[in-house]
């Protein structure tokens, strides 16, 4: 099974700050990686596939980047509503594994 | 709009089983793979299971396998979940998501299991 190591596990960051976030697999796959954007109570949306295509209705400031095993998120100037847990996913092979998450807080 | 009502979820006892559904509309069902995925309280997303769209091809997490069967009824639009042998830590809420990436996501059902 592939796993999917994500950090940090946790953040604080401020309004307007630029923030990343690192997924590393165990094992290459390809561009096959998607990231989800979780708030408190409420159902995952997925923001990015195929490691970098944002998802319709995205705001243009986060962006995906990496191939193989190295991915990254980065959010350019975090907003009040992007406070939330970030969860990255492999979608190579199965079982598709999560990333244990990356709760970004606020400052 | 892509709608997954997910339902069956409840409080049952440890060893017991429960049969998860998910009604889908909005599109068409028989054309699209199906997952089940979970979240424990405070805990991360856990994959669970995957069907393909005419259900030839079925993939367990090995913490599921052997007692959990995933299947679908692509004439009535829907998705199954049958969960036997229920363990206390599998207290979760149960997502019926949409395509092999993930791209669509029910709300969830509450599933507790507790003596």
């Amino acid at each position: 099974d592939i796993q999917m190591t994500q950090s940090p596990s946790a953040m604080s960051a401020s309004v307007g700050d630029r923030v990343t976030i690192t997924c590393r697999a165990s094992q290459g796959i390809s561009n096959s990686l998607a990231w989800f954007q979780q708030k408190p109570g409420k159902v995952p949306k997925r923001l990015i596939h195929t490691a970098s295509s944002l998802q319709s209705g995205v705001p243009s400031r986060f962006s995906g980047s990496g191939s193989g095993t190295e991915f990254t998120l980065t959010i350019t100037s975090l907003q009040p509503e992007d406070f939330a847990t970030y969860y990255c996913l492999q979608y190579n092979s199965y079982p598709r594994t999560f990333g244990q998450g990356t709760k970004v807080q606020i400052k | 709009e892509v709608q997954l009502v997910e339902s069956g979820g409840g409080l049952v006892q440890p060893g017991g089983s429960l049969r998860l559904s998910c009604a889908a509309s909005g599109f068409t069902f028989s054309s699209y793979e199906m997952n089940w995925v979970r979240q424990a309280p405070g805990k991360g997303l856990e994959w669970l299971s995957y069907i393909s769209s005419s259900g030839d091809t079925i993939y367990y997490a090995d913490s599921v396998k052997g007692r959990f069967t995933i299947s679908r009824d692509n004439a009535k639009n829907s998705l199954s979940l049958q969960m036997n042998s229920l363990r206390a830590e599998e207290t979760a809420i149960y997502y019926c998501v949409c395509g092999g990436w993930l791209a669509y996501w029910g709300q969830g059902t509450l599933v507790t299991v507790s003596s």
